[in-house]
């Protein structure tokens, strides 16, 4: 079953705008990644945050963790166009290098 | 770095068939490849993790006699989904995990443009 629920399910922001992200998780994790899906294409990853980090930077990117809500968020800032994309938080629970996807957020960034 | 190839994008048969995805790992070695189904508007749904050299762990619920892994090398894994059916129709998507990357960068899993499937 999908571990990570993510929120808004859709997010429509004007150029310049940051747009802001959350997912939350049910079990314990090794690390949360984020991802990006340009439509009909494969993922892309963005960062990826191990569970003792609270906060991550990467560029316009911004990544927290909070491992006792069981939740994380990614900032994108001053957004483009080209950030229009769905993008995926994905937790790492077990050994085995499984990730469990949650529902993704669709991003619309307008020009 | 870290490109995977999957090959077709995508691909139209007739109920009955089989079909064959390749995944490659263009410039690292992959001892994991792990292998998804994406419906529209979706998030991704893990159907197996392959290693090389050895038997896929499928997921529950997905049937191995239908979906068919084999990975023979460090940098290919195939799926084959056999008599094709109609509700087979989909996105599958392959990822593919560094060998050589460091202890946390090997968690991180790099994907092909994955395979668009049409069953008529």
């Amino acid at each position: 079953s999908q571990q990570g629920e993510e929120d808004p399910q859709a997010l429509s922001i004007q150029e310049g705008e940051n747009a802001t992200m959350n997912c939350s998780y049910k079990t314990s994790i090794n690390n949360l990644q984020w991802y990006r899906q340009n439509s009909g294409r494969g993922l892309v990853h963005l960062i990826l945050i191990r569970s003792n980090e609270r906060e991550k930077h990467s560029g316009r990117l911004r990544v927290t963790l909070d491992t006792s809500k069981k939740s994380s968020s990614l900032l994108i800032t001053a957004s483009r166009a080209a950030d229009t994309a769905s993008y995926f938080c994905a937790t790492d629970s077990s050994n085995t290098g499984k990730l469990i996807f949650g529902q993704g957020t669709t991003l619309q960034v307008k020009p | 770095g870290a490109v995977v190839s999957q090959h077709p994008s995508w691909v139209i048969c007739k109920s009955g068939t089989s079909v064959k995805i390749e995944c490659r790992s263009l410039d690292f070695q992959a001892t994991t490849m792990f292998w998804y189904r994406q419906f529209p508007k979706q998030s991704l749904m893990l159907m197996a993790t392959s290693n090389e050299g050895s038997k896929a762990t499928y997921e529950q619920g997905v049937e191995k006699d239908k979906f068919l892994i084999n990975h023979a090398s460090l940098t290919l894994s195939t799926l084959t989904v056999t008599s094709a059916h109609p509700e087979d129709s989909s996105f599958y998507i392959c990822s593919a995990r560094d060998r050589e990357a460091s202890a946390i960068a090997k968690n991180i899993q790099y994907f092909g443009a994955g395979t668009r499937l049409s069953v008529l």
